[in-house]
Parts: C-alpha cells; structure tokens; sequence
C-alpha cells in the first residue's frame, strides 16, 4: 500500500538558518501533498500544501518543492525563528476521496 | 480555530471500560477521518466516513468501531480499553466534493487516560 517515508526525524538549527525536511511517497498516483505543523499537545494544523501539476508553492518563509518523476517533496523553512519549533508532518493522497497517508513526522527544534 | 469540535477534551478511565468520543465536522464538510496518537508518535489512521458511509479502513482494532450520523457528527467507540490505548484521538474533516478542497481541518482532539 501507500507509503510515506521523512527525513531526519530530528533536526536542530540555529535560529536564522533554514530548515529542510524531506519526504518520499511510493504511489505514483498521489497529486495532493500536505504539510502539517504539530506543536506540543496541539492539532496539526495545515501550513502549506501542492498539487502534482505544480513544482513549488511558497508562502512567505515557507516553500515545498515537488518531484513526481522522482517520488519526493521537501519543505523549506528560511529564517527560522523559535516558534518554527515543532513537529512536522508530510503527507500524500491520491484523490479527494481517499485517505491521506502520514509521514511519521519530523521534531524541529530552532535554537534561539 | 479549525472549526472542528471535539468532546470530550479529556477521558480518564479504567482498563475494560468503553468510551465514546466524539466529532463535529466543519460546516458542510462530508468526510470525517479519526486518528490515534501516541505518545511520541505520528498519526495513526483509523477510520474514514464520508456522507455517512465508511469510506477507507486504517489501523483500526476490532475493539474500535466508528459511525456517521446523518447530521455528519461522528462517534468512535472503543471498548474492553487496555492501558495501550492511552493516546490522543483526533478527527479531521474535508469537503471531498468533486473539485472541492482536499484540505483535512483537524479537531483539538480528545486525550483518553486508561489506567
């Protein structure tokens, strides 16, 4: 079945750096790829997504790129600042009709 | 505010007991998704609803079960509760029209305690 792999499943930087998370899905007949952010105890909340017909979406200091020939999408944080931290979830799903598979998340920690 | 509600926040109770949790989707939203997570976790799927009829099966235990009313609220009722089921279940809630977003709004979730 559908699967989503994400890397690093920790990662550390400094405050002002960028933050890069990647994820790999393993049906090519996915087209929608959410990212959710997940503070501590809280819901995840959807802070970007893109479609297959698109190669990059950005909002603000955030961006997420897609290769379909390759099976990967990545999301790119610039600037980081203390509240970036959290956990990040990337996931696939191939119609608005089916389900949408999780990556097991990434824990970010942006150090002031 | 996602506009997803959930009841009840918290559950505390005891090891073979059943609970009943429940979910409001978003206003005009067909699709309902429940999720398990555990500690440390990532988002387990369970179950998905969609204009009342179960949609796609996940994970779920066959001591879980979930339905769809047909004002679009929906309940997961998990029984004989081992300490293992300790997490926070979420739901989620898209439109799923044709065309329509395929954004999932999640509720603040309902954290379940089995001692």
């Amino acid at each position: 079945g559908e699967n989503v792999e994400q890397h690093p499943s920790t990662l550390s930087v400094q405050e002002g750096d960028s933050a890069v998370i990647k994820c790999t899905y393993s049906d090519s007949a996915s087209n929608y790829f959410p990212w959710y952010k997940q503070e501590l105890g809280k819901r995840p909340q959807l802070i970007i997504d893109i479609r297959s017909n698109v190669g990059e979406k950005k909002d603000q200091r955030i961006a997420v790129t897609l290769n379909k020939t390759a099976k990967h999408f990545s999301l790119h944080i610039t600037e980081t600042q203390p509240e970036d931290s959290a956990v990040y979830f990337c996931a696939a799903r191939k119609t608005s009709y089916d389900k949408v598979i999780f990556g097991p998340g990434t824990s970010l920690s942006v150090i002031p | 505010d996602s506009g997803v509600t959930q009841t009840p926040k918290h559950l505390i109770t005891a090891t073979g007991q059943r609970v009943t949790l429940r979910c409001s989707p978003r206003s005009g939203d067909l699709s309902v998704y429940w999720y398990q997570q555990s500690l440390d976790q990532g988002l387990q799927f369970l179950i998905q609803y969609y204009n009342g009829e179960e949609r796609a099966k996940g994970n779920i235990l066959e001591r879980f079960s979930a339905q769809q009313f047909p004002d679009l609220h929906s309940e997961l009722n998990l029984s004989s509760l081992e300490l293992g089921d300790s997490a926070l279940y979420f739901c989620a809630s898209s439109p799923q029209v044709a065309g329509g977003s395929d954004t999932q709004y999640f509720g603040p979730g309902t954290r379940l305690t089995v001692l």
